[in-house]
């Protein structure tokens, strides 16, 4: 079963609409760890974010921000104001804590291609 | 540079060959992993490495796939008689310490075409 669904595949925004991306994720650590990666058409993955399965407190970063939901196992990333240079491929990542998980392992959505448009 | 590094960037070879992928990680990083990433999809995991030692191997497709990190550095990825399922990106990515929290620094990945 995937640990992490993604189910938007693609979305296309114009310059400075919001956009949400969803992600999903399935676990039964009670410890465990989300991280969202954009891969720009270069591919190197740039780490964006890490959040702790104990720590709802959503977060802000400039024009980024994250919902972190428990309770649906969701951790949502929005786009403030898009801008042409957010176009790229965002992954959604779970990394599970609890004993017996190899540590640091990543199980990554399929990823959602972000398409911003001038 | 001070990222990771990986050779070569691309690699085109005839199915039953083998390949090699090297990996530099960054300087001082402890856990080093490998992913297989196909066309249209998310990495998927292959290895991990601890310094030197190989903890965790269960992501290797096959007998063939064969991965070492013989002094705690640079990883090698050795894919042996190359199959066309065998093409996609191969990513190598490090973290400082080793734990589930460490965010992961990736390379650009080898993109590997098997004729």
């Amino acid at each position: 079963a995937q640990k992490v669904t993604q189910a938007q595949t693609e979305i296309s925004v114009v310059e400075k609409e919001d956009v949400t991306l969803d992600c999903v994720y399935e676990t039964r650590d009670t410890t465990y760890y989300l991280f969202w990666y954009k891969q720009p058409p270069s591919g190197e993955l740039v780490f964006l974010i890490r959040r702790n399965s104990f720590d709802e407190q959503n977060e802000i970063s400039g024009r980024y921000s994250w919902n972190f939901q428990k309770s649906t196992s969701s951790f949502n990333f929005t786009i403030t104001a898009s801008q042409v240079v957010d176009s790229a491929v965002y992954f959604c990542a779970l990394s599970e804590a609890d004993r017996g998980s190899t540590l640091g392992r990543l199980y990554f959505g399929r990823g959602t291609q972000l398409t911003v448009w001038p | 540079g001070a990222g990771v590094s990986q050779s070569p960037r691309y690699k085109v070879a005839k199915r039953g060959q083998d390949v090699a992928l090297r990996c530099d990680p960054i300087s001082g990083h402890v856990s080093l992993f490998w992913y297989q990433q196909a066309l249209g999809q998310g990495p998927e995991f292959l290895t991990y490495f601890q310094n030197e030692a190989q903890l965790d191997k269960s992501g290797l497709p096959s007998d063939r796939f064969f991965a070492e990190r013989p002094e705690g550095s640079v990883s090698t990825l050795k894919i042996q008689r190359t199959q066309q399922e065998d093409s996609a990106v191969y990513l190598c990515a490090s973290s400082l310490n080793r734990g589930p929290s460490q965010p992961q620094h990736f390379g650009d990945g080898t993109r590997l075409s098997i004729l």
